[in-house]
């Protein structure tokens, strides 16, 4: 059985930096694409960064291209994403997400992280 | 970038009625296209990918058409578990993109 579990999330204030990880188990991490998705309180969902199977490519939203960093540890089974310049719009629940094979639509999604942005 | 427009943003169904979500995109994304329900207080679940593709273990209720620009979710019988928002979802290319949001009510 697929198990993702975020941590590091918390408050920080504005113009800091967090970083957050993901413990994967129960699958093949280094054969497969692995995303960060966010969601706002309240609000839809937002894709935020991919990184593929051997972290060799890494792609990113817009409004975080720039300030956060997407990596991952094969050796470890760990996805970790670092974020700087933090403010309030990155304010959300931030989840860690296994893509299916073939493409980024996301089959297993962890509980999330919540990070807050706020003096 | 891609923007990916759902429509309605809600709706209301009785339960065993037929509902349709819909999805365009602003530019040709092939068959690219996710489908997931997001239940309140939830994670997302994937339903359909490759436009038209169930994921495992989803209910045969739900299924998926189109290609390029434009996509549809139905729902065959709504049943009061599939109170939810549904969310529609571009992978062809980055910036990967999500649609706003579908929310479905029983009336």
């Amino acid at each position: 059985e697929v198990h993702l579990v975020e941590s590091g999330g918390g408050l920080v204030q504005p113009g800091g930096s967090l970083r957050l990880s993901c413990a994967a188990s129960g699958f093949s991490f280094s054969s497969y694409t692995m995303g960060w998705v966010r969601q706002a309180p309240g609000k839809g969902l937002e894709w935020v960064s991919d990184i593929s199977e051997s972290g060799g490519r890494t792609y990113y939203a817009d409004p975080v291209k720039g300030r956060f960093t997407i990596s991952r540890d094969n050796s470890k089974n760990t996805l970790d994403l670092q974020m700087s310049s933090l403010g309030a719009a990155d304010t959300a629940v931030y989840y860690c997400a296994k893509a299916l094979s073939g493409g980024s639509s996301y089959s297993d999604w962890g509980q999330g992280t919540l990070v807050t942005v706020s003096s | 970038d891609i923007q990916m427009t759902q429509s309605p943003s809600s709706l209301s169904a009785s339960v065993g009625d037929r509902v349709t979500v819909t999805c365009r995109a602003s530019q040709g994304i092939r068959n690219y296209l996710a489908w997931y329900q997001q239940k309140p207080g939830k994670v997302p679940k994937l339903l359909i990918y490759a436009a038209s593709t169930p994921q495992s273990g989803v209910p045969s209720r739900f299924s998926g058409s189109g290609s390029e620009t434009d996509f549809t979710l139905t729902i065959n019988s709504l049943q009061p578990e599939d109170v939810a928002t549904y969310y529609c979802q571009n992978y062809d290319n980055a910036p990967l993109t999500f649609g706003g949001g579908t929310k479905v009510e029983i009336k």
